[in-house]
């Protein structure tokens, strides 16, 4: 009983380097989301999928992109790292409930 | 303006005691969700309780209450029985009517410390 798995747990780049977050849901939710938390703060999220195929833009998108090729995996891409960037990236999913169920989340770091 | 507002941002409750986090929302919607999540040390968000903005009766789950107050736009967390394992970061959060994405927006955080 997996749930929300984010890989990896944990990345160093350097500045200009590219990376991509992975996020999988075996609960078969249509909703999936892409969060970031910096330091004493709470979550912003960067992008959001209401399905297969579909991406949108959340609160902070600039300098992410998304993909949702297939229903159980969301992908965040950063292009050309940037040091405020450096943040711990929550991946999460919703069904046809109101709850949303977190992964475990990806800190990055950004040199 | 603030969507979510967490005024605590720490606070210490003793063992065995009841502690209510402060949460205040600002929406112009009729139709909304509010939500708790508490954040412990190793990082993982944990969902608590969910109420809906048309539910009369205030949401509780075990040890968790939330005090919501609709016209004061408030929806406080109250845990009863204060246990160690509840130090941590708490979370209030909320969905507006049902946009598209369904999205939360999340207050700044409140930190437990439970004394023993």
């Amino acid at each position: 009983n997996a749930g929300v798995t984010q890989t990896p747990k944990f990345r160093v780049l350097k500045t200009g380097q590219s990376m991509t977050l992975l996020c999988a849901q075996d609960m078969n939710h249509e909703y999936m989301y892409w969060y970031r938390q910096d330091p004493g703060m709470g979550l912003r999220l960067i992008h959001y999928s209401v399905g297969e195929g579909t991406t949108a833009k959340g609160e902070v998108p600039d300098g992410y992109n998304v993909s949702r090729l297939k229903k159980q995996n969301f992908l965040l891409g950063l292009e050309s790292a940037a040091p405020s960037q450096t943040s711990v990236y929550f991946c999460a999913s919703r069904g046809h409930q109101e709850t949303q169920y977190f992964g475990p989340g990806t800190r990055l770091l950004v040199l | 303006a603030q969507k979510i507002t967490q005024t605590q941002p720490g606070m210490f409750v003793q063992e065995k005691e009841a502690v209510t986090l402060d949460c205040t929302y600002d929406t112009s919607d009729q139709s909304y969700g509010l939500f708790w999540y508490k954040q412990p040390s190793s990082g993982e968000m944990i969902f608590l309780i969910y109420q809906g903005s048309y539910d009369e009766q205030n949401a509780t789950e075990g040890r968790y209450s939330l005090n919501f107050q609709k016209a004061r736009k408030s929806a406080n967390l109250v845990i009863s029985a204060s246990q160690l394992g509840d130090s941590a970061m708490y979370f209030c959060a909320m969905r507006e009517a049902y946009n598209a994405g369904n999205m939360l927006t999340f207050g700044g955080g409140t930190r437990l410390m439970v004394k023993p």
